[in-house]
């Protein structure tokens, strides 16, 4: 049963402008919500966090908003950059992480 | 620093054949964990050890799967009669501590079973 969902399996945006990436998750036990960043062959790199206590959490281009009531977290990248095209995965900390399935993000220049 | 290694990087295994994984966690990490990740799937979760001790493996898929961390460092994990649903990427990824959400991965070890 999956706890974590991401509903779009890949995103095109153009280079400069806003990649937007959504998250799900059904347990509300969840208090930390982390994202990932993977290349081929390569092993999911940390991104950004956010504990279950804020709603938002910055860092340079990247934003994380969490709304607990809904369930429901978004990435935000601005301005994206041809670099960024790279598998994103949301993941929710109980201990180990669950993740989603990802999402393929590609930025066209 | 070196981050997380592991090897080898890619495992071809005839069915029925036993195959050893191997991590190289993040020197001074205490945690350490297992992930499987199919093809097209996010990882999953196997196992977990906090220094040498085995505290969770509720994820294992099957008792053909084991794995050990002897001396709270270096982790293999073995795969006993490899099935072709055995095939995947097995990641691992070490952390400061428990209590440290953030986690860091190494490449992991492609799998194939044939």
């Amino acid at each position: 049963d999956q706890q974590v969902k991401q509903n779009s399996p890949s995103l095109s945006v153009q280079e400069g402008r806003i990649s937007i990436l959504n998250c799900d998750y059904t347990n509300s036990m969840f208090d930390y919500f982390l994202w990932y960043k993977k290349y081929p062959a390569e092993g999911p790199t940390f991104l950004i966090s956010i504990s279950s206590i804020k709603d938002k959490n910055e860092d340079g281009r990247f934003t994380v908003f969490l709304n607990k009531s809904a369930k429901h977290l978004s990435l935000h990248i601005v301005p994206s950059q041809p670099g960024d095209s790279a598998v994103y995965f949301c993941a929710a900390s109980g201990y180990a992480l669950n993740f989603g399935k990802g999402t393929s993000l590609l930025v066209t220049p | 620093g070196a981050g997380v290694s592991q090897s080898p990087r890619y495992k071809v295994a005839k069915r029925g054949q036993d195959v050893a994984l191997r991590c190289d966690p993040i020197s001074g990490h205490v945690s350490l964990f297992w992930y499987q990740q199919a093809l097209g799937q996010g990882p999953e979760f196997l196992t977990y050890f906090q220094n040498e001790a085995q505290l969770d493996k509720s994820g294992l898929p099957s008792d053909r799967f084991f794995a050990e961390r002897p001396e709270g460092s270096v982790s293999t994990l073995k795969i006993q009669r490899t099935q072709q649903e055995d095939s995947a990427v097995y990641l691992c990824a070490s952390s400061v501590y428990r209590g440290t959400y953030e986690q860091y991965f190494g490449p992991g070890t492609r799998l194939t079973v044939t």
